[in-house]
């Protein structure tokens, strides 16, 4: 079993929906969680970080995250074809290293 | 957000050459990674530093080796390449005081092609 597991999708939404995107991992320590958005060809831009229980709002972005379902995800509302890309979870495990998953490539459809 | 600097940022290289690739970071951070990752594929941690003189192997073996003399300075060497080194690498940074949340920023990469 993979220490972080992503659909790799390719997620496709209309442009306007809610785009939901989910992440698993296997360590119970863990302690903080991560979503980066990656565009083609770029590197990995820090978007949403969340340590707690619960919904955390930026934006159209929402974390969320339960820790006894070793769950956490990320919700964009009114997607934009701006924001098709792929979107890693990454996870503090407490070795002060991420482990990343393999990410979840969203298309927005105009 | 750190500013972290990445040079070249594509190279092409015959094999058997040796090549550094550069990472600054003008933020004063400890922590510095150095993940590859191929096209379409995930991130894997080659290498990392907690600070001036402390360098340690990531979860992928890797043949490069990394160096850090100075805070802001964390270069990788590939003493001698080969088409399997073929990959994008890049370089992160962490904010310190938040060794518990670890968040990392980026560098823009380098996109490297050994022949």
């Amino acid at each position: 079993q993979k220490e972080v597991e992503q659909n790799s999708g390719p997620l496709s939404v209309p442009e306007g929906a809610i785009a939901s995107l989910n992440c698993t991992y296997s360590d119970r320590v863990s302690q903080s969680f991560f979503w980066y958005r990656q565009y083609s060809g770029k590197s990995p831009e820090l978007i949403m970080s969340i340590y707690s229980n619960g919904d955390k709002e930026d934006g159209r972005f929402t974390a969320q995250l339960n820790k006894a379902s070793q769950y956490v995800s990320l919700l964009i509302r009114d997607s934009q074809p701006s924001d098709s890309a792929t979107y890693l979870c990454a996870v503090n495990t407490g070795f002060q290293k991420l482990v990343f998953g393999t990410g979840t490539r969203l298309l927005v459809s105009p | 957000e750190a500013d972290i600097y990445q040079t070249p940022r594509y190279l092409v290289i015959g094999t058997g050459k040796k090549i550094t690739l550069e990472c600054s970071q003008t933020m004063g951070h400890d922590k510095m990674y150095w993940y590859q990752q191929d096209p379409g594929m995930e991130l894997h941690l080659i290498h990392y530093s907690y600070g001036v003189n402390s360098t340690e192997k990531g979860d992928l073996s890797s043949e490069s080796t990394v160096s850090r003399i100075r805070t802001e300075h964390f270069p990788l060497t590939l003493e001698s390449a080969r088409p399997s080194h073929t990959s994008q690498y890049l370089c992160a940074s962490s904010v310190p005081g938040t060794e518990l949340f670890l968040e990392q920023f980026f560098g823009p990469g380098t996109r490297l092609t050994v022949l």
